[in-house]
C-alpha cells in the first residue's frame, strides 16, 4: 500500500532564516506531487505541482521554492522566511494515470517569529 | 476558472443529530471529479469520496451519504446519527480529470462541532 510521509512535523524559525520541507511517497511509483498551504482558519491554496522529476509548476509567486530530485521525493524551500510563510504545509500525491484522488501527508506545521 | 463555495463556515449540533455539509461548485469542465475529505484536530486530511461527474448516483457509506446534483452543481454530505468523533473540518473539492495538473480546487472548509 501507498504512504505519504512529510517532515518535520512542526518547526519554528526565525524570519529570514531558510527552509526545506520533506516529503516522501512510499509504494509507487511517477505519482503527481503537490504541495498545498493551509493559513490559520483558512482552506489550502495549491503552491506547487509535480508530474516527473525536475519538472516544477509554480501555482502563485512567492518567496517559496519546490524542487523534485527524485520520484518519489518533493521538497519545499525557501532561501528567507517571511512572516507569511506561517501556515499548515501539506503534500499530496496522485497517481498519474486517471486515478485522480490526492492523498495527503500529516502536513507540516510552520511558525515564523 | 473552477470555484468551491462551502457556505456554511460553523455548524454545531449535538450527538445523534442528523447534519447536512453544503458543497456548490463552478466549473467549465464537462468531466471532473468531486471530493469531500475530513480534517481533524491532527491536521491531516483524510480522504473521505470521490465523485465522477458522470455518476449522480447518491452513495451510502455507513453514517455518511452523499447527494450529487449536476442540475443545481451541488454535492452535499450528510451524516446521519452524529457522533462527537465526527467534529472536524470538512472541505469540499473538485479536480478535473485527465493528465497533467489535476490540482484540487477546494471550498474554504465547514467546521462540524457536535457537542455530547
Amino acid at each position: 500500500s501507498q504512504t505519504i510521509h512529510q517532515w518535520p512535523a512542526t518547526l519554528v524559525q526565525p524570519v529570514g532564516s531558510p527552509l526545506s520541507l520533506e516529503c516522501t511517497v512510499e509504494g509507487t511509483s511517477n505519482p503527481n506531487l503537490y504541495w498545498y498551504r493551509q493559513a490559520a482558519g483558512r482552506g489550502l491554496q495549491l503552491l506547487f505541482y509535480s508530474v516527473g522529476i525536475g519538472q516544477i509548476s509554480s501555482e502563485v509567486p512567492q518567496n517559496l521554492s519546490a524542487s523534485r530530485p527524485q520520484d518519489r521525493q518533493f521538497i519545499l524551500s525557501s532561501k528567507k522566511l517571511l512572516l507569511s510563510d506561517s501556515g499548515f504545509y501539506l503534500c499530496a500525491w496522485t497517481s498519474g494515470g486517471f486515478g485522480d484522488t490526492q492523498y495527503f501527508g500529516p502536513g507540516t506545521r510552520l511558525t515564523v517569529l | 476558472a473552477q470555484k468551491v463555495t462551502q457556505a456554511q463556515t460553523e455548524i454545531s449540533v449535538v450527538e445523534k443529530e442528523d447534519v447536512t455539509l453544503d458543497c456548490v461548485y463552478e466549473t467549465r469542465d464537462t468531466t471532473y471529479y468531486l471530493f469531500w475529505y475530513k480534517q481533524p484536530p491532527s491536521g491531516e486530511l483524510v480522504f473521505l469520496i470521490r465523485r465522477n461527474s458522470f455518476d449522480e448516483q447518491n452513495e451510502i457509506s455507513g453514517r455518511y451519504s452523499w447527494n450529487f446534483q449536476k442540475s443545481t452543481s451541488s454535492f452535499n454530505f450528510t451524516i446521519t446519527a452524529s457522533q462527537v468523533v465526527d467534529s472536524a473540518v470538512y472541505f469540499c473539492a473538485l479536480s478535473p480529470k485527465g493528465t497533467g495538473r489535476r490540482a484540487l480546487t477546494f471550498g474554504s472548509g465547514t467546521r462540524l462541532q457536535v457537542q455530547p
